[in-house]
């Protein structure tokens, strides 16, 4: 119940196309939503996160999707740019004012490679 | 600049040997965590400690250990009893109140057992 569960384990686009990757998740109480992005051999940096009382969340070329009922979200990257090549983590964790917001569940990571 | 440092970068050790991974941040952040990083596995959370003198076990804390003597310091040891240890180890910290809850990482220790 605890489990993220990310697709797809790696992605291949073409520069200016769409990178889509999804997930979902079981755990109800799971109530924040964070997208991170990592570069090789760098740490994982925020790149936008959503809570349930929204269903989308736009930042520049970065969309969250989310379907409370369906307990799937998604992250659109639009025009996608060799630069967004990285790994892409999603997570959840219950929001509690603030102290568990690192106690993050991530999902499995999706491996994106946009060519030029 | 404000950030989290974690050394060494990169560390082999002999199997049975205990070693110790350090994370400093001066980002005044009040918790900080520990993660280890598998292919294919994601980020998985081994401990964490929301305020000095204080830590609790995450999901995969077993072989190691922690401690939190001080605000900016949270080193991590991997002891003999940690089955498969040869992993990526993060290190990141947080504000514990309000904020927008992000995580802010260091770049990571490679451990490698041989």
């Amino acid at each position: 119940q605890q489990q993220v569960k990310q697709s797809p384990q790696s992605l291949i686009v073409q520069k200016g196309g769409i990178s889509i990757i999804n997930c979902a998740y079981e755990n109800t109480a799971f109530d924040y939503f964070p997208w991170y992005q990592q570069f090789p051999g760098k740490g994982p940096a925020l790149l936008i996160a959503i809570r349930p009382d929204v269903s989308e969340k736009k930042e520049g070329r970065f969309t969250i999707s989310f379907n409370k009922s369906a307990k799937q979200f998604s992250l659109h990257i639009m025009d996608s740019q060799p630069g967004d090549s990285a790994t892409y983590f999603c997570a959840a964790t219950p929001y509690a004012g603030g102290t568990s917001y690192g106690k993050l569940t991530f999902g499995q990571g999706t491996i994106l490679t946009v060519h030029p | 600049d404000g950030g989290i440092t974690q050394s060494p970068k990169y560390l082999f050790r002999k199997e049975g040997q205990n070693v110790t991974l350090s994370c400093e941040q001066n980002l005044n952040h009040d918790a900080m965590y520990w993660y280890r990083q598998d292919p294919g596995q994601g980020l998985r959370l081994i401990y964490y400690s929301q305020i000095v003198n204080d830590f609790q076990k995450g999901d995969i804390a077993e072989g190691y250990s922690v401690s939190r003597e001080k605000k900016e310091s949270f080193p991590l040891t991997v002891t003999s009893a940690q089955k498969n240890p040869t992993a990526f180890y993060l290190c990141a910290s947080s504000i514990t109140g309000g904020g927008t809850g992000e995580l802010f990482f260091g770049e990571g220790s490679r451990l490698t057992v041989l």
